[in-house]
């Protein structure tokens, strides 16, 4: 299994509901990553799980709260979220934390949030 | 304040031109340069640059590398319209754990 997986593909929420995203990898990779893409801009770090432990949290509001069950899970749980919120929620993984390792992208979650 | 600069940041070309597409870089701790293409959902890895002058290829696509002018090019040639894609550069700040930088992207379009 050499993907990254993503659920669900599309999400659409209220502002009081609370939902998560889920992601998963199957090629042992040790490093886990949570980026937010909008329209026509590049992808902007969110968190980064190395070893199952939160390395980085780009100032991320708490709304959103990662969670690493195991090495092969990734999970982003939202609540509260605001329309501005709405983007293309994009996990990847790589073989270590830190340097010369690639990411791999998963296909994303489209977040509407009304 | 690290940054990666992409130009052009759109192109529209013909089937069966060249394409050199540019990615600038200051970024303090330079680990890694690496190249993306997204078409319409996650983007593809498609290189990852360490050292300078040293060109990686892979079918039609090529990268360089040049660390001392702080810049890497993305060459392909003999373009196709399913190359029609963005084109990410991104850059790995080595004292920052994994964090990849990343440019604005180059918006390609190959007409037929």
């Amino acid at each position: 299994d050499t993907e990254v997986t993503q659920t669900p593909k599309h999400l659409v929420m209220g502002m009081t509901n609370k939902k998560s995203l889920k992601c998963e990898q199957h090629m042992g990779h040790r490093a886990m990553y949570w980026y937010k893409q909008k329209a026509k801009k590049p992808p902007e770090l969110m968190f980064v799980y190395s070893y199952e432990k939160l390395s980085i949290n780009e100032s991320v509001p708490s709304r959103f709260s990662p969670e690493c069950p195991n090495s092969s899970l990734l999970n982003l749980h939202l609540h509260a979220l605001q329309p501005e919120d709405s983007a293309l929620y994009l996990c990847a993984s790589s073989p270590f934390g830190g340097a010369f390792n690639e990411q791999f992208f998963g296909p994303g979650t489209r977040l509407t949030v009304l | 304040e690290d940054k990666v600069v992409q130009s052009p940041l759109s192109l529209v070309v013909h089937e069966g031109d060249t394409v050199t597409l540019n990615c600038s870089y200051e970024v303090t701790n330079f680990r890694s340069l690496l190249w993306y293409k997204q078409e319409k959902k996650a983007p593809t890895f498609l290189f990852m640059l360490t050292s300078s002058g040293i060109e990686k290829k892979s079918g039609r696509l090529s990268s360089i590398l040049d660390k001392k002018e702080l810049f890497s090019i993305l060459n392909i040639t003999a373009t196709q319209t399913g190359d029609s894609a963005i084109y990410l550069c991104a850059v790995e700040d080595y004292n920052q754990g994994g964090k990849l930088i990343f440019g604005q992207g180059t918006e390609l379009s190959v007409k037929p």
